[in-house]
């Protein structure tokens, strides 16, 4: 069955980087779009980006120049790296596979992990 | 790009109906069958209960349904069970090529 599964929680210094894993199981892992969003405590949903299946990445406007995404085709595994980090970007990182090229939802997501930014 | 708007709460007693409303503009919501509703019980991670405004993926109940009508999006849950107390959230493709959420409403069963 499709799994997503996450790194684990990082706490980390305002100015800092920090690097998010998603390993993906149980499809073809090229064959698939993975974007990343995010949730603040108790807040909603803000999408970050996309990682197509040809490996090109597309941010939302807010995020370029500090996000980058990644994969590794060996492993089924994609990378999510934000940087300059300050107390606003304490939230739940999620990434989440689209079904199929095209398809504009999201069907399958990791169980996230909380990146907690605190000097 | 601003999130979509939705009421912060809705509630209603089991078996009746209760419908979120969805709202935002032309470049987004107006302008894309390409609507989803994703529900979210605390602590846990989303899940797609509709998508391109008013499909079911395999395995949600047909009590959700969804619709649009101009810049507005809607979600219905028909006889409403305890089960369906989450937090709902609305997402829609946007004109420029990313995606946007709305704010989040809390479904109460009382």
């Amino acid at each position: 069955q499709v799994q997503l599964v996450q790194s684990g929680a990082e706490v980390k210094k305002p100015g800092a980087s920090v690097k998010v894993s998603c390993k993906a199981s149980g499809y073809t892992f090229t064959s698939y779009y993975m974007h990343w969003l995010r949730q603040a405590p108790g807040q909603g949903l803000e999408w970050m980006g996309i990682i197509f299946s040809s490996g090109s990445t597309s941010y939302a406007q807010k995020f370029q120049g500090r996000v980058t995404m990644t994969r590794d085709t060996s492993t089924s595994t994609v990378y999510m790296e934000l940087s300059s980090l300050s107390s606003d970007d304490t939230a739940v990182y999620y990434c989440a596979r689209e079904p199929h090229s095209g398809a504009y939802y999201l069907d399958y997501w990791g169980q996230g992990t909380l990146v907690t930014v605190s000097s | 790009q601003s999130a979509l708007t939705q009421p912060p709460s809705v509630s209603g007693s089991p078996g009746q109906s209760v419908t979120i409303s969805c709202t935002g503009t032309s470049s987004d919501v107006g302008g894309y069958n390409r609507v989803s509703w994703y529900q979210q019980p605390p602590g846990t991670a989303p899940k797609v209960m509709i998508f391109d405004v008013n499909n079911r993926p395999s395995g949600v109940p047909d009590r959700f349904s969804g619709s649009k009508s101009g810049n507005a999006a809607s979600l219905t849950i028909s006889g409403l069970q305890a089960e369906d107390e989450a937090y709902y959230y609305c997402s829609s493709y946007t004109s420029s090529s990313t995606y946007v959420f709305g704010t989040g409403t809390k479904v109460t069963v009382l």
